[in-house]
């Protein structure tokens, strides 16, 4: 069965330093990958999706992330940080068969100080 | 487009008493549908998934049931509510993860449970 892990559980970011948001999956073949954004209260918003093709997706409010497949993992990454950055951020893994379920990461907490 | 409407948006429900959460999806057919259920610190707990009417997959054993009466409508259910149950539940829906296309998942706002 599929797996995500999210080694840091809240970090805080300067405004305008760059971002890099840990994932590693478990998978025994390629999977989907997802990267979410959650605000206080609300549902989840999809920043980035990883199905095939180039190993460095571009998403949305200036996103990127890059899957390296030796290293099973799926970092999200932003140059520069703006306060309204501050949120919930998951990952999440989807096997690549029918009549699976997408598997979540326990999320990273993002704080931006000023 | 697609749309997900998830309702009530917040409950307060004593213990002991039922529970009946729906999620219903316009703009697709034979959708995927999902129940999270998100507690502090905990991150998003998968708790049912249903790939076709009647057809549920339970993840965690406990006190909820699910049920998929119709194509585009997901209900989670409980005969009798405990404390453990309080937290913010998330319907979703995804494409069909094998055909590899709108494979991403949708999800709706969100109801916040307190069981008290």
């Amino acid at each position: 069965a599929q797996s995500v892990t999210q080694p840091d559980i809240h970090i805080t970011v300067s405004e305008g330093a760059s971002l890099e948001l840990r994932c590693n999956y478990s998978y025994g073949a390629t999977p989907y990958l997802f990267w979410y954004v959650q605000s206080p209260g609300q549902g989840l918003q999809l920043l980035l999706k990883y199905f095939s093709g180039d190993t460095l997706v571009q998403g949305i409010k200036g996103f990127e992330a890059e899957f390296k497949r030796s290293q099973s993992s799926f970092n999200l990454r932003k140059p520069s940080v703006h306060w309204s950055d501050a949120a919930e951020y998951f990952c999440a893994v989807g096997a690549r068969q029918a009549g699976t379920a997408l598997i979540f990461g326990k999320g990273t907490t993002l704080s931006v100080s000023s | 487009s697609q749309t997900i409407h998830q309702w009530p948006a917040t409950l307060v429900q004593p213990v002991g008493s039922p529970l009946s959460l729906e999620c219903t999806v316009e703009g697709t057919s034979n959708p995927n549908l999902y129940w999270y259920r998100q507690a502090a610190g905990r991150g998003l707990q998968l708790l049912f998934y249903s790939v076709g009417i009647g057809q549920i997959s339970s993840e965690v054993p406990q006190n909820l049931s699910a049920s998929r009466p119709q194509d585009r409508q997901f209900i989670l259910s409980s005969k009798k509510l405990l404390l453990s149950d309080s937290g913010f539940y998330l319907c979703a829906w995804s494409g069909d993860l094998g055909r590899g296309s709108n494979t991403e998942a949708f999800f709706g706002q969100g109801t916040r449970l307190t069981v008290v």
